[in-house]
């Protein structure tokens, strides 16, 4: 079956610091790969994705490349802000599972001033 | 405004009392699912539907119940909620089940269950 495994929080970082959030994936057939931003007290959004290999993700400053003989999908942002501070969750979705999204456990970024 | 909304945000019961979680979107999307999410366990899939009256199974479906009687419309019912069914609860909506495109989510509704 399809699986994630992201590296487990809190991350506290300060202000401007490089961010990595590891995620690594186990799954049948091809997979697409996303990660979903929480902030405090709201649902999921979708912070990028990539769906083939080597494809790059990006946005907001953040990136994430898809590695396929590694199975990863980490998460990075060269300078963080008090303002990423939020859940980031690693998912993958494939074809042969209805679409359904199978995600990680979570990780906690807090950025500090 | 494209969105999926959900209601009550937040409800506190007691073990046992029926409830109902209301989902909507206003995307015409055909494909909608529920995620219930837990400390350290991500997002576990609940139930899903592709179409109008097509609901399947996710991964923890015992002790819910579904219904896709209209597109936009996936309601979440705990015919006897259970303490351990105390969460937080996402609905989700994509446009298709046959590509893999993003979903949608809503913004949880926390279920407490004395």
């Amino acid at each position: 079956g399809n699986s994630v495994t992201q590296m487990e929080g809190p991350v506290t970082l300060s202000e401007e610091a490089f961010l990595t959030i590891n995620c690594t994936y186990t799954a049948t057939g091809y997979p697409s790969l996303f990660w979903y931003v929480q902030y405090p007290g709201e649902g999921l959004q979708l912070l990028l994705k990539a769906t083939k290999a080597d494809d790059k993700g990006s946005n907001k400053g953040f990136e994430a490349t898809y590695r396929k003989e590694t199975t990863s999908f980490h998460l990075e942002k060269g300078s963080v802000q008090v303002s990423d501070s939020a859940v980031y969750f690693c998912a993958l979705s494939t074809n042969n599972a209805g679409n359904m999204l199978t995600f990680g456990g979570g990780t906690r970024l807090m950025v500090k001033p | 405004e494209a969105q999926v909304t959900q209601n009550p945000r937040y409800l506190i019961t007691v073990t046992g009392k029926k409830l109902t979680v209301t989902c909507s979107q206003n995307m015409n999307h055909e494909y909608m699912s529920w995620y219930r999410q837990d400390p350290g366990l991500g997002l576990r899939q609940i139930y899903y539907s592709m179409n109008v009256e097509v609901t399947d199974k996710g991964d923890v479906p015992e002790g819910y119940k579904v219904s896709r009687k209209e597109k936009r419309n996936f309601p979440l019912i705990l015919e006897s909620p259970s303490p351990n069914q105390t969460s937080l609860y996402f609905c989700a909506s994509s446009l298709s089940p046959k590509l893999v495109n993003e979903q949608f989510f809503g913004p949880g509704t926390r279920l407490t269950v004395l």
